[in-house]
């Protein structure tokens, strides 16, 4: 099944916001609240860091805030640190019972 | 705290079958989906199915026809088959909990899976 499109890398200094865009279709991002955030740092499992658009796990930081229009959805980061650069992979409920990844976006931090 | 550990064979010949098993500790098996995820070195995430304790399963359409995914209750643990690995298939293979809805909230470290004649 094809994946989500996201931007391969983005690059932000320090303080700055950036955002990461995931376009899909109606068939997942469109028509789903289900529309998830990970995190991955090198050799390291991913890390959840957002959940149905736009809810945080405890523990991760407000600084992370995702949103939602249409087909694609997106992920926010403010105030950037030097610990934010890392792989970004966002995931969607597809339907019928399946999940879809993005294909990834490197954020590197200036 | 719960932890997830995978274990199985690292090293496969094309044609062979791939086998993993994901054992959980320090938490309940009940109440969740179970899942496997790859990741092909240097590449994206990709899903590949998972289970409920009930043996109720969801499979990747792209994968479905190679894949069976089974769970032990008794032994906290489920179970990856991947028949007719290619080199495509290596990978490092994620097990992860799925609480509802579709998320992964906890990740295991990952087993590395290389296809190679």
């Amino acid at each position: 099944q094809s994946a989500l499109t996201q931007p391969a890398s983005v690059s932000g200094s320090p303080g700055q916001s950036i955002t990461i865009s995931c376009t899909g279709t109606s068939s997942d991002i469109g028509s789903s609240s289900y529309i998830f955030w990970y995190q991955q740092h090198p050799d390291k499992a991913p890390r959840l860091i957002i959940y149905d658009v736009s809810d945080r796990p405890s523990g991760v930081s407000s600084r992370f805030s995702g949103s939602k229009s249409g087909n694609t959805a997106s992920l926010t980061i403010s105030a950037l640190q030097a610990e934010d650069e890392a792989d970004y992979y966002c995931s969607s409920y597809r339907n019928i019972n399946t999940v879809v990844f993005g294909g990834g976006t490197k954020l590197t931090v200036l | 705290q719960v932890q997830l550990q995978e274990w199985g064979a690292g090293l496969l010949k094309p044609s062979e079958t791939l086998s993993l098993t994901c054992v959980v500790y320090g938490g309940s098996f009940s109440g969740y989906y179970w899942s496997w995820i790859r990741q092909p070195p240097g590449k994206g995430l990709e899903w590949i199915g998972e289970i409920h304790q009930s043996g109720s399963t969801n499979y990747n359409p792209s994968l479905k026809s190679r894949v069976t995914i089974s769970v032990d209750t008794s032994k906290n643990q489920f179970s990856l088959k991947l028949n007719s690995v290619t080199a495509a298939d290596t990978a490092l293979y994620y097990c992860a909990r799925v609480p509802p809805y579709w998320y992964f909230d906890l990740w295991g470290r990952g087993s590395l899976v290389t296809v190679s004649s």
